[in-house]
């Protein structure tokens, strides 16, 4: 089974700050990689696709890129609402496996 | 755009059968080319697939899970179920239903999730 490792565990930054988020793959994957962002109260939320491609609506500040085993997940200049949990997750093979979640918290 | 609603009871006891219902708006569930997936959040905050089902009605579950699960289609509502049984507290999560996109193998659109607590 390929395994998903994101670094760190917990982010403290303040608004305005760039939050960098990675994952790890125990081997090569190809495509079929994306993030996705959980808020309290709110449905899960997909961000990034094909490791790099923007899903519908999601602002410009999210950019997603890496290929092989380490992917990155950056938010240029954190807003209020970006303060939540981050999973990034492979497709490679199936059934596919998320990565453990990067909380992303108010310094 | 489109909307899924999880619904079903929060509480199951142990060695009962967990039932969740996942209502679409916005789309069909047997529309060509469509795909349904079910996901858990465990209180550990982990994420695990469970599994999906087509607009055809062909299923492909999570092998960990695949002895006590059936998923199928509700076309009249538009809907899709779940079913798993021989529950322990081991399954008490958040259960989410989601559109499953194939072209990109990533989940598009999601529910906000309902809480099942596995509990005598």
């Amino acid at each position: 089974d390929i395994l998903l490792t994101q670094s760190p565990a917990t982010l403290s930054l303040s608004p305005g700050e760039r939050a960098t988020l990675s994952c790890r793959a125990s081997q090569s994957i190809g495509a079929y990689f994306a993030w996705y962002q959980l808020r309290p109260g709110q449905p899960p939320r997909l961000l990034i696709y094909d490791a790099s491609k923007r899903a519908d609506g999601v602002p410009a500040r999210f950019s997603g890129s890496g290929s092989g085993t380490d992917f990155t997940l950056t938010i240029s200049s954190l807003e209020p609402e970006d303060f939540a949990l981050y999973y990034c997750h492979q497709r490679y093979n199936w059934p596919g496996a998320f990565g453990g979640g990067t909380k992303v918290e108010i310094k | 755009q489109v909307q899924l609603q999880e619904s079903g009871p929060g509480l199951v006891k142990p060695s009962q059968t967990l039932s969740l219902i996942c209502t679409v708006s916005g789309d069909s569930v047997n529309s060509g080319g469509k795909y349904w997936s079910w996901i858990r959040q465990f209180p550990g905050k982990g994420l695990e697939w469970i599994g999906y089902i087509a607009y055809s009605g062909s299923t492909y579950y999570n092998p960990s899970l695949q002895s006590r699960l059936t998923m199928s289609l509700v076309t009249s509502n538009n809907q899709f179920s779940l079913k798993l049984t021989s529950v322990t507290a081991a399954d008490t999560a958040i259960y989410y239903c989601a559109r499953d996109d194939m072209t990109t193998r990533s989940f598009d659109s999601w529910g906000q999730g309902t809480l099942v607590t596995v509990s005598s």
